[in-house]
């Protein structure tokens, strides 16, 4: 059962331009949802985050839009660059025992192109 | 020094041999976690560990155990390999989130490839 859905699979955007990578889940008891990044041969590495209580998060060309009615986040990239290009994953975070504790729930990943 | 270290980076063993991954980090971590990432699949969690004494299972266990030595690693076996699991495996750890139940970022080691013929 894929609790997070992320399309597209793959990604190929001209240097400039925005690349939007889109996520929905479906069990409301997700309560922070962040963007990991993978480049080549490394580990994935946090983005961005944002929590269900606010609609969009900005870190400089990257935001994330939230909409928790429809269940749905995106990761937009403002002006992609070549070194954007990696692997993309969304996530979900699952409260757990004690309030201290989580796992995550990783989307199946957007292979990111960036052409020069 | 990587935060997070991973060994070996590469294996490649046969069907039935008995292979241990091994985790140690240097960032003071009680919050440890085993994923195996597959193309198209993205990353599932085999196992996690919040403390020494706090062990659970997580998506995909079946064919896996885990050893929590010290604080500071974290053990993955598989007693019987077998080609399915082929894969690449992550290590990652984090802190523990905050009394108001704030999210705290997994960090990842570099991985390890492993290959069952």
């Amino acid at each position: 059962q894929q609790q997070v859905k992320q399309s597209p699979q793959s990604l190929i955007v001209q240097k400039g331009g925005i690349s939007i990578i889109n996520c929905a889940y479906e069990n409301t008891a997700f309560d922070y949802f962040p963007w990991y990044q993978q480049f080549p041969g490394k580990g994935p590495a946090l983005l961005i985050a944002i929590r269900p209580d606010v609609s969009e998060k900005k870190e400089g060309r990257f935001t994330i839009s939230f909409n928790k009615s429809a269940k749905q986040f995106s990761l937009h990239i403002m002006d992609s660059q070549p070194g954007d290009s990696a692997t993309y994953f969304c996530a979900a975070s699952t409260p757990l025992s004690g309030g201290s504790n989580y796992k995550l729930t990783f989307g199946k990943g957007t292979l990111l192109t960036v052409n020069p | 020094d990587a935060d997070v270290t991973q060994t070996p980076r590469n294996r490649i063993t046969k069907t039935g041999k008995r292979i241990m991954l091994e985790c140690s980090q240097t960032k003071g971590h009680d919050r440890m976690y085993w994923y195996r990432q597959d193309p198209g699949l993205g990353l599932r969690l085999i196992y996690y560990s919040f403390d020494v004494k706090d062990i659970n299972k997580g998506e995909i266990s079946d064919g896996y155990s885990v050893s929590r030595q010290a604080q500071a690693k974290f053990s993955l076996s598989l007693e019987s390999a077998i080609p399915n699991q082929t894969a690449l495996y992550f290590c990652a750890t984090s802190d523990p989130g905050s009394p108001t139940g704030s999210y705290n970022e997994q960090f990842f080691g570099p991985g390890t490839r492993l290959t069952v013929l």
